[in-house]
């Protein structure tokens, strides 16, 4: 299986703060990568597919970039609705793998 | 409007079984493939298992594969989990999630999840 691998597993930043996630993946998955936002007691949304394009309806100041094995996840301008964790997803690989989570907190 | 709403999830002593359903709603449910999520209490997300659009090909997580069956029907738009010989492990909330259209291999839209609670 391609393990993914999310840092940090948490952060605390403040509203209008520039936030970027990393993820790794254990080998090349060129850009078979995917981003969900989960909100506590929600099930998870799709924020990016593709590693870089935005899924319809989710703000711009969501951005994915990455190619390989190394990704990224920014947002440029954290806002209230924000605070959630964010996971990685691959499917290069046709056992599907997320990252392990990063939980975005208030600071 | 598409909707996803799982049921069936409860709690199951270790050895036992359980079935889990998901019925869908606002789209065209056979051309779509549908996949089950988990996430034991806490934790991170983990795919289970996906069948395609035909019901024609199931994949399933090495988790899982020989113990949970998935399968679908096309007259009620519903999928369906059949666990078995279940384990600790194996407590989780379940989602019912559909795969996107197309080569993107994403989860578009989610279900609200059933809890499995496996325990003696």
């Amino acid at each position: 299986d391609i393990q993914m691998t999310q840092s940090p597993s948490s952060l605390s930043a403040s509203v209008g703060d520039r936030v970027t996630i990393t993820c790794r993946a254990s080998q090349s998955i060129s850009t078979y990568l995917n981003w969900y936002q989960q909100r506590p007691g929600k099930a998870p949304k799709l924020l990016i597919y593709a590693a870089s394009s935005l899924q319809s309806g989710v703000p711009t100041r969501f951005s994915g970039s990455g190619s390989g094995t190394d990704f990224t996840l920014t947002i440029s301008g954290l806002q209230p609705e924000d605070f959630a964790t964010y996971y990685c997803q691959q499917y290069y690989d046709s056992l599907l793998t997320f990252g392990g989570g990063t939980k975005a907190e208030i600071k | 409007e598409v909707q996803l709403q799982e049921s069936g999830g409860g709690l199951v002593q270790p050895g036992g079984s359980l079935r889990l359903s998901c019925a869908a709603s606002g789209f065209r449910f056979s051309s779509y493939e549908m996949r089950w999520v988990r996430q034991a209490p806490g934790k991170g997300l983990e795919w289970v298992s996906g069948i395609s659009g035909s019901g024609g090909t199931r994949n399933y997580a090495n988790s899982v594969r020989g113990r949970f069956i998935i399968s679908r029907d096309s007259s009620t738009n519903t999928v369906y989990l059949q666990m078995n010989s279940l384990r600790g492990e194996d407590t989780a909330l379940y989602y019912c999630a559909r795969r996107t259209a197309g080569s993107v291999d994403a989860f578009d839209f989610w279900g609200q999840g059933t809890m499995v609670t496996v325990s003696s």
